[in-house]
């Protein structure tokens, strides 16, 4: 089955740009979906079709897909972007082992 | 507007069995394809299984193939997840979530269902 990596921890400060990849072979090809999960809650759909952004998912949350490597980019990070984040490709239910973005 | 609703908090003893409702609202029942995905404490998402209203099919992920049922009722545009022998490891929060099948992604989810296996 298609396996997605993800680093398990990322951190930025207040401001900061942080940056959470995921990787599969040759993931470019294929549609990349991204979720946060806050603590307690469900997961939250913030990015899906590589860049494209739901009704009200802020401006600072984009993301690109390219070779084996689709990444999420989250400028100017608050402290409410602290929360767990997964990728899922498209063409199955298969989720990237997630990454905890720690805001310092 | 979608709505995903689940059942509320279960303790359940090793060995038994579950049943986990997602209630749907705001589309036309036929055309709302559910996902189950559950995480466990520590761990990430784990895809279970989905269901096709349109085509009254579930799909199961290898590792719950009868281990999960996933049924519905048309009638209260409402999804069921049996999940079955219980252990230790079950332990999990569940969710249902929107599968507009193809590509889609999963949106939205209901708020999850957590479920305790507890002797």
């Amino acid at each position: 089955s298609y396996v997605l990596t993800q680093p398990p921890s990322v951190s930025a400060a207040p401001g900061e740009t942080a940056l959470i990849t995921c990787g599969g072979n040759n993931i470019g090809s294929k549609y990349v979906h991204w979720y946060q999960q806050r603590p307690g809650q469900a997961p939250l759909l913030v990015l899906h079709y590589n860049t494209d952004r739901p009704s009200g998912i802020p401006e600072r949350f984009t993301g690109s897909n390219s070779g084996d490597t689709a990444t999420l980019t989250i400028t100017r990070v608050e402290a409410a972007d602290e929360a767990d984040y997964f990728c899922q490709v498209s063409d199955s239910v298969v989720f990237g082992g997630g990454t905890k973005l720690t805001v310092l | 507007q979608v709505q995903m609703v689940q059942s509320g908090a279960e303790v359940k003893r090793p060995g038994s069995s579950v049943k986990v409702t997602c209630k749907t609202s705001g589309a036309t029942f036929r055309n709302i394809g559910v996902t189950w995905v559950r995480r466990a404490p520590g761990q990430g998402l784990e895809w279970i299984g989905s269901f096709a209203p349109m085509f009254r099919r579930a799909l199961y992920a290898d590792k719950f193939k009868g281990k999960v049922t996933i049924t519905a009722d048309e009638s209260t545009n409402t999804v069921y997840m049996d999940l079955n022998s219980l252990t230790f490891e079950d332990t999990a929060v569940y969710f249902c979530a929107r599968d507009l099948g193809a590509s889609s992604p999963l949106d939205p989810w209901g708020q999850g269902t957590l479920v305790t296996v507890s002797s």
